[in-house]
């Protein structure tokens, strides 16, 4: 079983619909990222969390630590969201070391 | 701010050349890393650095070695290229733990082919 597990894998909208990708983690962390990664390869960083909620424009990232869980919302979805987004967990803290999930494919149809 | 620049963007190998990775950034972040993707995997950490002068192994170094002489560049050198070191590798930066407020910067790739 791997230490980040993401759900869906794969995912299919329609333009506008609410998104919501989510990130199961195993291990003690002090922080949690998601990722962004573009069909032309390129990766952005979204959020950083270790505790709460996040929103930067239509997208919002939120973090339970109790239940080692994290869900990444996507509001009004459009075809520009279409990309894979990473999870990705910092072990502990004072340590650079993070373990990556293996993304899920976001496809928004217009 | 140019952020993370990579070089070069693609690159084809044969079995047994050696090359290396260029990675520059201009944001004096403190922590740089060199990772690979492959298919279906997430990414693996090849090698870190907290500093200038000070460098680290990460989960699949066996094939790389690194060097950081100055903050901006940590060059990746593959001594022997290998079919198994086909993959994208992928430079990123941050601040320290701290001050970290917005996440990693990433290059955008060197797609490598070992043939």
């Amino acid at each position: 079983k791997n230490e980040v597990e993401q759900s869906p894998q794969n995912l299919t909208a329609q333009e506008g619909e609410f998104i919501t990708i989510n990130c199961s983690y195993s291990v003690g962390i002090s922080a949690l990222h998601w990722l962004q990664q573009h069909p032309g390869g390129g990766i952005v960083s979204l959020f950083m969390l270790s505790s709460g909620k996040k929103k930067h424009g239509r997208l919002i990232a939120t973090i339970n630590i109790q239940e080692k869980h994290s869900s990444l919302h996507i509001t009004a979805s459009h075809p520009r969201d279409s990309a894979v987004y990473i999870c990705a967990v910092r072990l502990g803290s004072g340590t650079y070391k993070y373990i990556f999930g293996t993304g899920t494919r976001l496809k928004v149809l217009a | 701010n140019a952020g993370v620049t990579q070089t070069p963007k693609f690159r084809i190998l044969k079995i047994g050349q050696s090359m290396t990775l260029q990675c520059t950034q201009d944001m004096n972040h403190n922590y740089m890393y060199w990772y690979r993707q492959d298919p279906g995997m997430g990414l693996k950490l090849i090698y870190y650095s907290v500093g200038a002068g000070i460098t680290d192994k990460g989960e699949v170094p066996n094939g790389y070695n690194v060097s950081r002489s100055t903050t901006e560049d940590f060059p990746l050198r593959l001594e022997l290229a290998a079919p198994s070191q086909t993959s994208v590798y992928f430079c990123a930066s941050h601040l320290p733990q701290g001050r970290q407020k917005d996440g990693y910067t990433f290059g955008s790739g060197t797609r490598l082919t070992v043939v």
